[in-house]
Formats: C-alpha cells, structure tokens, sequence
C-alpha cells in the first residue's frame, strides 16, 4: 500500500470552528489532492497541489483553503466550518498527471462532522 | 447532468454469476477512463485503467465504447469478496467520478 496517512481520522466539531485536516505521504509523489465524498455525489475535488506551494482549485472549493509547504505533507483548512461540510474528506497522491494513466493512491480518509 | 453516470444498484448476484455495470460520460474531451473499487469505510482502490481496445484483467474485463460515451465493467464468476462498491471514473483535466454501483455477492 503507498505510503499515506490522514489526521485527525475522525473529527467532531462545531459550526464556525476553523479545522485543519493533514495529509502525509512518504511516496514522494508531486501530485496531491483532497476529495470529499458524500452519499449521491460521488468523490469530488476541493483543492489539488503539482507541488511545493503550487495549489489550485477544484469544483467544490468554496470554504476551503490549502497549503503545501513541504513535498510530504497536504493541509486542507476549514476556516469556518458549516453543517453542510460534513462529509468524509480523502486525500490522493500521484506520481504525475492522471492523464497518464498514473494511478491515485488514495488515504483512508477523513470523517468529519460540523454539527 | 452528471458528468459521469452510474446505475447505484444495488447488484445482488449469487456467487459464480456474472455481472456487468455500465456508465456513461458526458464529456466527449474525456481521455482516459479507470474503474475504482471501494470497500465500506474505506479509501477507493484503483481495480482497472480502460483502454481503447478493452483490456481484461482474470475475471474483470473492462470495455470502452467512444462513440456512444460509454464505459462497462464485467465480472465474471463473482466471489464474495467482489462485494463492493465500483466507481467509474472520466479523467479531462481532471479526475471525475460516478457515485458508484454497488454489488453485494451472496452464497
């Protein structure tokens, strides 16, 4: 299995707390993203990195932010976390562009509730 | 409507059956297609890349068809731990998923 964590695993918290979610890989991959799945929607992106402080947004970003300052380690922030952020959060790691048929490792995820 | 469109089933078959999902794309600029497997609570795991000819990986084959936008996943001989949720997915630019089909395997 590649070689990524998440933390905090599971997370309960309330509405208009800032939340930070990290993901760590030791794949040394350059690609990262963050996912959150939710029931009917599928897995959708929030954000994704090509690097060190390289970031850009996904189709579900509003809310979000990120950051990258070392290869191994992803930060998703919830600056003020709503009820409807309430989701299981997946980070993912690729070597290069998927369009490659690079696989995505994915982590084991990230279950939040904003109650 | 979705980008990309899975029947969520649920598949309840018998051990030993075979079964197949199909799912639609929308997006003619698509490039490349894979299909994921997702065990309950855990992370997708990437079963195959589809290949414009179709490619066949033991008793999963996977099919392409360009023209009518459409992508299928076949299972043959079904074990019980082939019971998961399947994830289609279209990469353009980016990865995007289906929601996933859903097959439970019984004795």
């Amino acid at each position: 299995d590649a070689g990524i964590t998440q933390s905090p695993r599971h997370k309960v918290t309330e509405t208009g707390t800032p939340v930070t979610l990290r993901c760590h890989q030791t794949e040394n991959h350059r690609y990262m993203y963050w996912y959150r799945q939710d029931p009917g929607h599928g897995l959708r992106l929030i954000h994704y990195s090509y690097g060190v402080k390289d970031t850009d947004k996904g189709e579900v970003s509003d809310g979000y932010s990120v950051s990258r300052s070392k290869t191994e380690d992803f930060l998703l922030t919830l600056e003020s976390a709503t009820s409807s952020q309430t989701s299981v959060y997946f980070c993912a790691i690729s070597e290069s562009s998927p369009s490659s048929y690079n696989e995505q490792f994915f982590g084991p995820g990230t279950r939040l509730t904003v109650l | 409507r979705k980008e990309v469109e899975q029947d969520p089933g649920p598949f309840n078959v018998p051990e030993g059956a075979t079964v197949a999902f199909n799912c639609t794309y929308s997006n003619s600029a698509s490039q490349s297609f894979f299909w994921y497997r997702q065990d309950c609570r855990k992370e997708p795991k990437l079963l195959m890349s589809v290949y414009s000819s179709g490619n066949e990986d033991g008793r999963f084959t996977a099919q392409l068809n360009r023209a009518s936008q459409y992508i299928s996943l076949l299972i043959r001989d079904s074990k019980l731990s082939d019971s998961a949720t399947y994830l289609c997915v279209a990469y353009s630019v980016k990865l995007t998923f289906g929601q996933g089909t859903i097959l439970t395997v019984h004795p």
